[in-house]
């Protein structure tokens, strides 16, 4: 198994909040992806880093921000949570750079809010 | 515009019995990825198998099987033997350039209930 750690797992708060989520990866690759997961919309891609300080939007990035200081480490920002963004969230990481390779998966955070 | 569908919300299948989980996608790239993957009720996605575009036979992971038939645009799954285990919901998804970061394109998922 691919050795990606979600933090938390699960989480709920309240509207207006901040909330940040941690990816943790100890495979060394150098790709890092954050998706969100709502039923009837499969998973949809939040923002994406291709190194370290590098990263850019994806499809649904609005009210969100993502950061990587380190290889390892990807971190999901809501500065100001809103109940739309109840979600499920995962993060992937990928090994290279093109359409061959699948991502793995982090078991995922369950986040609420209120 | 949907770039994957996935026509079946759920399927039921027999244990010990064959199952193909549907999938059509939409491209106007010479190179692409397609994938599957499983997501059990405990929640976690799991990478199952993947064909690429130029690849010139079907893809096999064991009792998995990629029926990639590219002139039509479709990458069904084939499960063989079901067993109970594989109750799970199932999700095809595409790499490509055009997508940002090379990031996958999932479907809404097919729900398979395994039964006795």
């Amino acid at each position: 198994d691919a050795g990606i750690t979600q933090s938390p797992r699960h989480k709920v708060t309240e509207t207006g909040t901040p909330v940040t989520l941690r990816c943790h990866q100890t495979e060394n690759h150098r790709y890092m992806y954050w998706y969100r997961q709502d039923p009837g919309h499969g998973l949809r891609l939040i923002h994406y880093s291709y190194g370290v300080k590098d990263t850019d939007k994806g499809e649904v990035s609005d009210g969100y921000s993502v950061s990587r200081s380190k290889t390892e480490d990807f971190l999901l920002t809501l500065e100001s949570a809103t109940s739309s963004q109840t979600s499920v969230y995962f993060c992937a990481i990928s090994e290279e750079w093109g359409a061959n390779q699948p991502q793995h998966f982090g078991d995922g955070t369950r986040l609420s809010i209120l | 515009a949907q770039k994957i569908t996935q026509t079946q919300p759920g399927m039921f299948v027999q244990e010990k019995e064959a199952v193909t989980l549907d999938c059509t996608y939409d491209t106007s790239d010479p190179s692409y990825g397609l994938f599957w993957y499983k997501q059990p009720s405990s929640g976690e996605m799991i990478f199952l198998i993947y064909q690429g575009s130029y690849d010139q036979q079907n893809a096999t992971e064991g009792r998995y099987s990629l029926n990639f038939q590219k002139a039509r645009k479709s990458a069904n799954l084939v499960i063989s033997a079901s067993q109970l285990g594989d109750s799970a919901m199932y999700f095809c998804a595409m790499r490509e350039a055009s997508n940002s970061g090379y990031a996958l394109n999932f479907g809404k998922g097919t729900s398979l209930l395994v039964t006795p």
